[in-house]
């Protein structure tokens, strides 16, 4: 299983661009979550999806930034315009809901900064 | 609102001693209670967890954590620390109702082993 695939892992851009992260969950799970690291703020969940439908964005910061699910493979969050304190790492989760389990598999996260 | 607290930010042993890591929540509900940790370099990846049953939980690497409800805490214990448990360490808490799938972080904890 080759995991959940984040692109890109590095990305630099200056403010008032777009970014656009992507991310692959685990074939086969019905959760993907949206994360953001920072030192200060630790780990916030930004947004999650059921089976591709959003269930809660109470965690995303403003209108900036949008969530994307079209099928159950592929997922993007996008930022725009860019701003410097969306610098922070990005990691997208998924899971496989069951009553006994409910693991999140993280990806390697995109570190973003915003110049 | 819902919080979870990690008492040690940062934390130095020397190999072969004993860790204890604390975590505080502060909902009082039926809970699903979580340790991750992350590697220099790696992404989260789950430790051990909590969803009903024996109170004590074991996870890998020789972790395990004790769930105390009357306390509200969920504390990460090893007897002997390596070099390689150097890591961050993250408790993370789900309020189990409904369909909620919301994790609630810890800042995290800092683990540095010497050598």
């Amino acid at each position: 299983d080759a995991g959940v695939i984040q692109s890109p892992r590095h990305e630099v851009t200056e403010m008032g661009q777009e970014v656009t992260l992507r991310c692959k969950p685990i074939s086969g799970h019905d959760y993907l979550f949206w994360y953001r690291q920072t030192m200060m703020r630790g780990l916030e969940l930004l947004i999650y999806f059921n089976n591709n439908v959003p269930i809660d964005d109470s965690g995303m910061p403003e209108d900036r930034f949008s969530a994307k699910m079209p099928n159950a493979s592929f997922s993007t969050l996008k930022i725009q315009p860019s701003e410097p304190r969306d610098s922070a790492v990005y990691f997208c989760a998924s899971s496989l809901w069951t009553a006994n389990t409910g693991e999140l598999f993280f990806g390697e996260g995109s570190r973003l900064t915003v110049l | 609102a819902q919080s979870v607290s990690q008492h040690n930010h940062h934390v130095i042993l020397s190999e072969a001693a004993s860790l204890e890591l604390g975590c505080n929540y502060s909902y009082g509900g039926t809970v699903n209670l979580f340790w991750y940790v992350q590697y220099p370099g790696q992404h989260l990846q789950l430790l051990l967890k909590y969803f009903s049953g024996d109170p004590l939980v074991k996870g890998i690497k020789g972790f395990e954590a004790e769930f105390i409800k009357s306390k509200f805490s969920f504390n990460l214990r090893k007897p002997s620390v390596q070099w390689s448990d150097t890591a961050e360490y993250f408790c993370a808490v789900m309020r189990n109702a409904g369909n909620n799938r919301k994790l609630i972080w810890g800042l995290g904890t800092s683990l540095a082993v010497n050598p």
